[in-house]
């Protein structure tokens, strides 16, 4: 069955400061990955997703992210935070089996002070 | 651009009531979701629903609750008797190929 881990419930960091959000997933096949961003009190709104081909992918308000498998880790960077990053990032797999639904982590809040 | 919308946006019942939570896929999606997130966990899967029937279920989706497509546009995720547990934001998504585009989410709090 596939899992993802996500290290770090809460991570700080200065505006304009790297970001990184790291997870590591676990699956028998090769995964379909995604990261989902919420704001306060809103839904999930996609950032990116690794399916096949180039293992760096990039998405909206400048993250990527990199899959690699002989780490098996999909860690999100962004490499200059703004104050409207600040929100909960969640790593997610699609499962293998039945209609592929996602299976998420625990999730990581971002907080980027002045 | 198509997004998947949901109503309502809060729902306040009490305990035992029957609750309908409301979700309109995008349009020209084959597979529907349900998720439900309690406040400060994760995102959780309940069910996954095709061709006008569940595909899949998890444990959390107990016989307290039922999906259906009563019309071609319409998906909606019934409680029969709510439990102060069942307190959470449900999300509906839809899917056409790889990605799940998710609602806005419907949160639910039940006294």
């Amino acid at each position: 069955a596939q899992s993802v881990t996500q290290l770090g419930s809460h991570v700080s960091v200065s505006e304009g400061a790297l970001v990184l959000l790291r997870c590591n997933y676990s699956s028998s096949v090769p995964p379909y990955l995604f990261w989902y961003v919420q704001y306060p009190n809103q839904g999930l709104q996609l950032l990116l997703k690794y399916t096949t081909g180039a293992t760096l992918v990039k998405g909206i308000n400048g993250f990527e992210a990199e899959f690699k498998k002989s780490e098996t880790s999909f860690h999100l960077t962004k490499p200059s935070a703004h104050m409207s990053d600040a929100a909960e990032y969640f790593c997610a797999v699609r499962t293998d089996t039945g209609f592929q639904k996602l299976v998420f982590g625990t999730g990581t809040r971002l907080l980027v002070s002045p | 651009e198509p997004e998947v919308t949901q109503t309502p946006s809060h729902q306040v019942t009490q305990m035992g009531q029957e609750v309908i939570l409301r979700c309109v896929p995008i349009s020209n999606h084959l597979y529907f979701y349900w998720y439900r997130q309690i406040l400060g966990q994760k995102v959780e899967f309940l069910v996954s629903f095709y061709n006008n029937e569940i595909s899949e279920k998890s444990e959390i989706f107990d016989d307290q609750f039922s999906v259906e497509r009563p019309d071609g546009s319409n998906f909606t995720l019934k409680i029969r008797s709510t439990k102060l547990e069942d307190s959470a934001m449900y999300f509906c998504a839809s899917k056409s190929s790889y990605e799940q585009y998710f609602g806005p989410g419907t949160r639910l709090t039940v006294t």
